[in-house]
């Protein structure tokens, strides 16, 4: 399976603090994507990084790649109590499989005010 | 205008009816996905639709048939439902992926429950 795996699958920290989650994949990919689910609504978009990339920045977040271990992490600085979410990432099947997307687990976050 | 929509926000139905969710994106995007998205689960997809055509069907049972009226509609006609497709039901879109996945645009989802 190409699916990815998350760790932690949660994590709690204090307001202000930094969270850190991890990604990790099976297979080559083009891209590699993190998205932000609030509880039972849409997924938003984060950041796509390529697999060219090795670090990618936007705003409070910092996402690296580290394709020759198949792994992503997703760096939220300074979080908020609006961070409170589940984060996931995503993965694209490569040349082959662009259209497709495969999620992992999931990390959800919870900021404590 | 960055939004997808989705309707009906809400939908409970017996395992005799026939319903569709319906989704509308005006970004001009001609890529368009249909994924469903159990508690605590990942989305997982469903259905991608590339200009109007279906290019992708992971393996899903016939009771779920989707259709693409045109670039901006994607609908998902559900009939003789079990119990165990109760779900979020997601619709996305994107660029074309063509050889490079692009960022996908969410709507809220459909809540189905399944009596």
């Amino acid at each position: 399976s190409q699916q990815g795996e998350e760790d932690p699958q949660a994590l709690s920290i204090q307001e202000g603090e930094n969270a850190t989650m991890n990604c990790s994949y099976k297979t080559s990919i083009n891209n590699l994507q993190w998205y932000r689910q609030n509880s039972g609504r849409g997924l938003v978009h984060l950041i796509l990084i390529r697999s060219n990339e090795r670090e990618k920045h936007s705003g409070r977040l910092r996402v690296t790649l580290d394709t020759s271990k198949k792994s992503s992490s997703l760096l939220i600085t300074a979080s908020r109590a609006a961070d409170t979410a589940s984060y996931f990432c995503a993965t694209d099947g490569g040349i082959q499989g662009a259209q497709k997307l495969v999620f992992g687990q999931g990390t959800r976050l919870t900021i404590n005010p | 205008d960055t939004e997808v929509t989705q309707t009906p926000k809400h939908l409970v139905m017996g395992m005799t009816n026939k319903k569709s969710l319906k989704c509308e994106q005006h970004m001009g995007h001609r890529a368009m996905y249909w994924y469903k998205q159990k508690a605590k689960k990942p989305p997982e997809l469903m259905f991608v639709y590339s200009y109007e055509k279906l290019s992708i069907n992971e393996s899903v049972p016939s009771r779920f048939s989707p259709e693409c009226p045109n670039s901006s509609l994607l609908n998902l006609h559900l009939h003789a439902l079990q119990p165990e497709d109760s779900a979020l039901y997601l619709c996305a879109s994107s660029q074309d992926p063509g050889v490079f996945s692009y960022e996908q645009y969410f709507g809220p989802g459909t809540r189905l429950t399944v009596t």
